[in-house]
């Protein structure tokens, strides 16, 4: 079984705050893994993707890869209350073409 | 169009009835995905498209679920015989079938079985 697990949360930081939000998935041949952000009744949408190890910067997203440890972050900088949603990490499994595991998602909560 | 859509946005029926969602991805786009969202759960995958080749199936949860995708466009989500624990948001989504590139979702059938 293909899993993506995490913390379901609620996370909660103060505006102007660094979010950090972590992943790990159980598939060790992933190859491109995602993060979705998820407005209360709305669809996910595409926040980052990555699939080399290492950082990638994004404006105030940074999504860190470590196939190693098979985690994946997403870290928030100078969160905004805007930013209050649900976080959806995502992997496409090897041998899967494209279609995407999700974990259940973290909810964040930032305060003004 | 401009994005995804779907329709309905919301069906309600009865247990044992059968109900078709319709999903429209955005043209050009090669890849369809079909995915489930119950209260409080992320996304579980149901059954995706990639161009002529044949569909992968393997996240359909039981024989009552099956869809099809016509022309490479259009594609139809069917349940038979529903039952209560098939309430759920039905997400489709679309991208250009890269392992890299975006899925664009549409904005959902929000399915209640009675």
């Amino acid at each position: 079984q293909k899993e993506v697990e995490q913390n379901s949360g609620p996370l909660s930081v103060p505006e102007g705050a660094i979010a950090s939000l972590n992943c790990t998935y159980s598939d060790r041949g992933s190859q491109s893994f995602f993060w979705y952000r998820q407005y209360s009744g709305k669809s996910p949408e595409l926040i980052m993707f990555i699939y080399s190890n290492g950082d990638k910067e994004d404006g105030r997203f940074t999504a860190q890869l470590n196939k190693a440890s098979q985690y994946v972050s997403l870290l928030i900088r100078d969160s905004q209350p805007s930013d209050s949603a649900t976080y959806l990490c995502a992997v496409t499994p090897a041998g899967a073409g494209t279609a995407l595991i999700f974990g259940k998602g973290t909810t964040l909560s930032v305060s003004s | 169009g401009a994005g995804v859509s779907q329709s309905p946005s919301n069906k309600v029926t009865e247990k044992g009835k059968d109900v078709e969602l319709r999903c429209d991805p955005i043209s050009g786009h090669t890849a369809l995905y079909w995915y489930r969202q119950s209260l409080g759960q992320g996304l579980e995958f149901l059954i995706y498209f990639q161009g002529n080749s044949a569909p992968d199936k393997s996240g359909l949860p039981s024989d009552r679920f099956s869809a099809e995708r016509t022309g490479g466009s259009v594609s139809t989500l069917t349940i038979q015989r529903t039952q209560q624990e098939d309430s759920a948001v039905y997400l489709c989504a679309s991208s250009r079938g890269l392992a890299e590139d975006e899925q664009f979702f549409g904005p959902g059938t929000r399915l209640t079985v009675l």
